[in-house]
């Protein structure tokens, strides 16, 4: 079963608007961390924002920020205040037990100007 | 801030060939993990190593083969390279179980 469901392929967003993306997940495990990380079109792989499962606070980082829901299964990112530069493959991915991380089919944001 | 360093950062080889991929963690970090994200695809895990110990295995082929050495860098060995085997290797390396920071990748093109 698919531990990570991001179902939004692609999305436009206006600059200076505010995006956010979808994220589920799927765990038996108690502990357990949710991070988003940013591909550009250049490849690499950027650390944005981290969540934890005993975390009681929504993480929140500059223009960042994570809606956890956890009854739902939910770790949504929150992009505020969208720059042109935030255009690139956004990636939910989770880490249990077992600590190597498993990503979502990932998101491509547009940003237009 | 000192980032994940990976060598070389392109790579093309022939079909049956060998490659080596190098990775260099963020000082004091203690795990590596190697990634294999496929055209288009999300990144799949392949291998970690904790302390210089093998500690997880994912889907890696037995074609390949890792190891961390002393001073903590890792090396992903590849061998009879296959068209398939063509992706973006990343490793990323923690402190522990905290966050995993990516390197930039080496994109491998067999040919």
């Amino acid at each position: 079963a698919q531990k990570i469901t991001q179902t939004q392929p692609g999305m436009f967003v206006q600059e200076k608007e505010a995006v956010t993306l979808d994220c589920t997940y799927d765990t038996s495990d108690q502990s357990y961390g949710l991070f988003w990380y940013k591909q550009p079109s250049s490849g690499e792989m950027i650390f944005l924002i981290y969540q934890g499962s005993y975390d009681e606070q929504n993480a929140t980082e500059g223009r960042y920020s994570l809606n956890f829901q956890k009854a739902r299964k939910s770790a949504n990112l929150v992009i505020s205040a969208s720059q042109l530069g935030d255009s690139a493959m956004y990636f939910c991915a989770m880490r249990e037990d077992d600590y190597k991380l498993s990503f979502g089919a990932g998101t491509t944001v547009t940003v237009r100007a | 801030a000192a980032g994940v360093i990976q060598s070389p950062r392109h790579l093309i080889k022939e079909k049956r060939e060998t490659a080596t991929l190098k990775c260099y963690p963020i000082p004091r970090h203690d795990t590596v993990y190697w990634y294999q994200q496929g055209p288009g695809q999300d990144p799949q895990f392949l291998i970690s190593f904790y302390e210089k110990m093998q500690s997880d295995k994912g889907s890696i082929p037995d074609r390949f083969s890792a190891q961390q050495f002393s001073d903590y860098h890792s090396e992903l060995n590849m061998s009879s390279l296959e068209l398939g085997d063509s992706a973006l290797y990343f490793c990323a390396s923690a402190l522990g179980s905290e966050t995993q920071y990516f390197g930039p990748g080496t994109r491998l093109l067999v040919l």
